[in-house]
C-alpha cells in the first residue's frame, strides 16, 4: 500500500538551531513524485520542493535542504539556522499515476521555533 | 500573478442550505483541485479537473458537486451538508494535469455546518 509517514508530530527548537523533519514513504510504483509543503497558521499550503523518483539529487535552497534516498525510501527536510517565521506545519506528500492520479499527504510535523 | 484566490474566507451554513465555494487562478494552469482538511489533519483530495474535465472524484458524497466553468474558475456546490463536513476547503492548481507538477494552493474557505 502507498503510505507516507512523518514520525515527528511536533518539534520545538530555539531560533538558530538546525532541525530535520523526517519523511518515509512506501510505494509499489517505480514512477512517483515527492513534495514538501509548508502550512503556516494562515492555512495556505506553500510548495517547497518536488522530486521525481528518478532524481535522487539532493537540493539546497537557502536555509532549506532536502535529502532523498531511495534505498531507505526517505525524503528528509532540514532547516539550517531556524527562524521564528519557520514555525508552521510541514507536510510531505507522495503522488503517482498508476490507475489514475493519486496523492497522499503525511500527517504533518508541527514545528515551533522559539525566539 | 502566482495566486490562487478563494471566496468566501469563512462560511457558516445550515444543513438545509445550498451554498457555493469559488476558486480562481490566472496562472494559465490547466489542472485544478479541491481538498478537504479537518483540524490537525492532512489535506484529503476530493476532486481533480484536468483541462476543464473532471478526471478524479475520490468517492466524495453527492452533496458536494464540483464545477469547472472555464480554465480559470473552479466551484464547489454544497447542498444538504452534515456537521461532520465542517472543515477547511482548499483549492489548488497546477500547470498541467497531475501527478508531477507542484500545486499552488489558495488560502481556503473555513466551512462550519450547523
Amino acid at each position: 500500500a502507498q503510505k507516507v509517514t512523518q514520525v515527528q508530530t511536533e518539534i520545538s527548537v530555539v531560533e538558530k538551531e538546525d532541525v530535520t523533519l523526517d519523511c518515509v514513504y512506501e510505494t509499489r510504483d517505480t514512477t512517483y513524485y515527492l513534495f514538501w509543503y509548508k502550512q503556516p497558521p494562515s492555512g495556505e499550503l506553500v510548495f517547497l520542493i518536488r522530486r521525481n523518483s528518478f532524481d535522487e539529487q539532493n537540493e539546497i535552497s537557502g536555509r532549506y535542504s532536502w535529502n532523498f534516498q531511495k534505498s531507505t525510501s526517505s525524503f528528509n527536510f532540514t532547516i539550517t539556522a531556524s527562524q521564528v517565521v519557520d514555525s508552521a506545519v510541514y507536510f510531505c506528500a507522495l503522488t503517482w499515476n498508476t490507475g489514475g492520479f493519486k496523492t497522499i499527504f503525511g500527517a504533518g510535523t508541527r514545528l515551533f521555533v522559539k525566539a | 500573478d502566482t495566486e490562487v484566490t478563494q471566496t468566501p474566507k469563512h462560511l457558516v451554513m445550515g444543513m438545509t442550505n445550498k451554498k457555493s465555494l469559488k476558486c480562481e487562478q490566472h496562472m494559465g494552469h490547466r489542472a485544478m483541485y479541491w481538498y478537504k482538511q479537518k483540524a490537525k489533519k492532512p489535506p484529503e483530495l476530493m476532486f481533480v479537473y484536468s483541462y476543464e474535465k473532471l478526471s478524479i472524484n475520490e468517492s466524495v458524497p453527492s452533496r458536494f458537486s464540483p464545477e469547472c466553468p472555464n480554465s480559470s474558475l473552479l466551484n464547489l456546490h454544497l447542498h444538504a451538508l452534515q456537521p461532520e463536513d465542517s472543515a477547511l476547503y482548499l483549492c489548488a492548481s497546477s500547470r498541467t494535469g497531475p501527478p508531477d507538477y507542484e500545486q499552488y494552493f489558495g488560502p481556503g474557505t473555513r466551512l462550519t455546518v450547523t
